[in-house]
């Protein structure tokens, strides 16, 4: 099994309806992110959380929200979807301490009609 | 805000010679500095990770170098192949423990 897992893996919704993307992790890590990925524009993050009570705004959080239900859990919700919201979405984790590894998902690429 | 640069954009070597992928970020308070292999549509995988008070690191035929102080860090891939083909991706994690990423080199190898 993938140490962080997304679902779904690919999906195509219509403007204006709400779909969550999901990511678990069996790493054990407290810090877990959401991140977006356009072509030509690199990752971009979304959101992220250091542990289940914290979360904080990236640097274009505009148009999603997100839930952390147990340390394993990290969802993110678009909840009115629009097509520039079309892109790559990858789920990351990390551990406390500074100087180790970011691990990523597959991804799910999301396309909004 | 940390911004990290990454060029070229894109590459294209014949097999054989050795890549030199160069990454720069402009605020120098980092713990470390990681490199990612993209293949299309797939996710990333860790190639390397340089703690900031490490000057290198390597895996094989990969060495990355780390200039802090100029806000530099280089991947090189010696002896390219067809198979190192894939977009590499540079990322940086600040004192506020955000990864920040470069846009990405696309490497081509042609045999």
């Amino acid at each position: 099994d993938a140490d962080v897992t997304q679902t779904p893996r690919n999906r195509i919704t219509k403007t204006g309806k709400r779909i969550m993307l999901e990511c678990s992790q069996t790493k054990g890590h407290d810090r877990m992110y959401w991140y977006r990925q356009d072509p030509g524009l690199g990752l971009r993050l979304i959101y992220y959380s250091f542990d289940v009570k914290d979360i904080n705004k990236g640097e274009i959080s505009d148009g999603y929200s997100v839930s952390r239900q147990a340390q394993a859990k990290f969802s993110l919700s678009l909840e009115s979807a629009i097509p520039n919201q079309t892109a790559l979405y990858f789920c990351a984790t990390s551990d406390n301490t500074p100087n180790t590894e970011a691990f990523f998902g597959q991804g799910t690429r999301l396309t909004v009609v | 805000k940390q911004e990290v640069t990454q060029i070229p954009a894109a590459l294209s070597v014949p097999e054989g010679e050795n890549l030199v992928l160069n990454c720069s970020f402009t605020d120098s308070a980092i713990y470390n500095l990681q490199w990612f292999r993209q293949d299309p549509g797939k996710g990333l995988t860790s190639l390397l990770l340089i703690q900031s008070s490490q000057r290198e690191q390597t895996s094989g035929r990969l060495n990355a170098s780390l200039d802090k102080s100029s806000g530099r860090s280089t991947l090189y891939i010696a002896a390219s192949q067809p198979g190192d083909s894939a977009t590499y991706l540079c990322a940086v994690v600040s004192n506020d423990y955000k990864l920040s990423f470069g846009a990405g080199t696309t490497v081509t190898v042609r045999a």
